[in-house]
């Protein structure tokens, strides 16, 4: 069985400050890992995915995150904020090479501040 | 590339009545759909797993006579919310995946339901 625990419901951040989303996962086998963006009344946007190759996975507008085993995590990135940032943000994890259905994190709103 | 598509974006309706929500794979070919309820501020709740050409997988305490759905092709997935009551109101997506196990789920933009 997998599980995804996200640490904070609310982020807050300043433009141009670094951007830290926390995601830790359980998994009886070797996960995949992803991220997804949510803006308002819209659906989910792939920001990157961890497939048991490179640890630290680029993915769009900026964003990275580092798969780290001996600590369950696998946080999401972005050195420099920017207002179009703002949005809710999901961690999701996948069994079995990705043949597993996902299962969520409950989710971090990132709110960005002039 | 990978474009999932839903419609409608918004539907209003009376209750009683049955509601179809589509979800089309544009440029590849979903062997699995699957879809998602969402309720204000939470996250996504998986319903139900749909492969091409079989029955959908009902996740446990979703009622499978409430949300009909049909993956008739490699490219359509519909969900029918049948007799729908105020209680169903809320966000619902769908996914779409490829034919290899590691690529990622592609969402719709979802469909808001409100049932008055």
């Amino acid at each position: 069985a997998q599980s995804v625990t996200q640490l904070g419901s609310h982020v807050s951040v300043s433009e141009g400050a670094l951007v830290l989303l926390r995601c830790n996962y359980s998994s009886s086998v070797p996960p995949y890992l992803f991220w997804y963006v949510q803006y308002p009344n819209q659906g989910l946007q792939l920001l990157l995915k961890y497939t048991s190759a490179a640890t630290l996975v680029k993915g769009i507008n900026g964003f990275e995150a580092e798969f780290k085993k001996s600590e369950t995590s696998f946080h999401l990135t972005k050195p420099s904020a920017h207002m179009s940032d703002a949005a809710e943000y999901f961690c999701a994890v996948s069994g079995l090479r990705g043949f597993q259905k996902l299962v969520f994190g409950t989710g971090t709103r990132l709110l960005v501040s002039p | 590339g990978a474009v999932v598509s839903q419609h409608p974006s918004w539907v209003i309706c009376k209750s009683g009545t049955s509601v179809k929500i589509e979800c089309r794979s544009l440029d590849f070919q979903a062997t699995t759909m699957f879809w998602y309820r969402q309720f204000p501020k939470q996250s996504l709740m998986l319903m139900a797993t749909s492969n091409e050409g079989s029955k959908a997988t009902y996740e446990q305490g979703v009622e499978k006579d409430k949300f009909l759905i049909n993956h008739a092709s490699l490219t359509l997935s519909t969900l029918t919310v049948t007799s729908a009551h105020p209680e169903d109101s809320s966000f619902y997506i769908c996914s779409a995946r490829g034919e290899t196990g590691n690529q990622p789920q592609h969402f719709g933009d979802g469909t808001r339901l409100s049932i008055l």
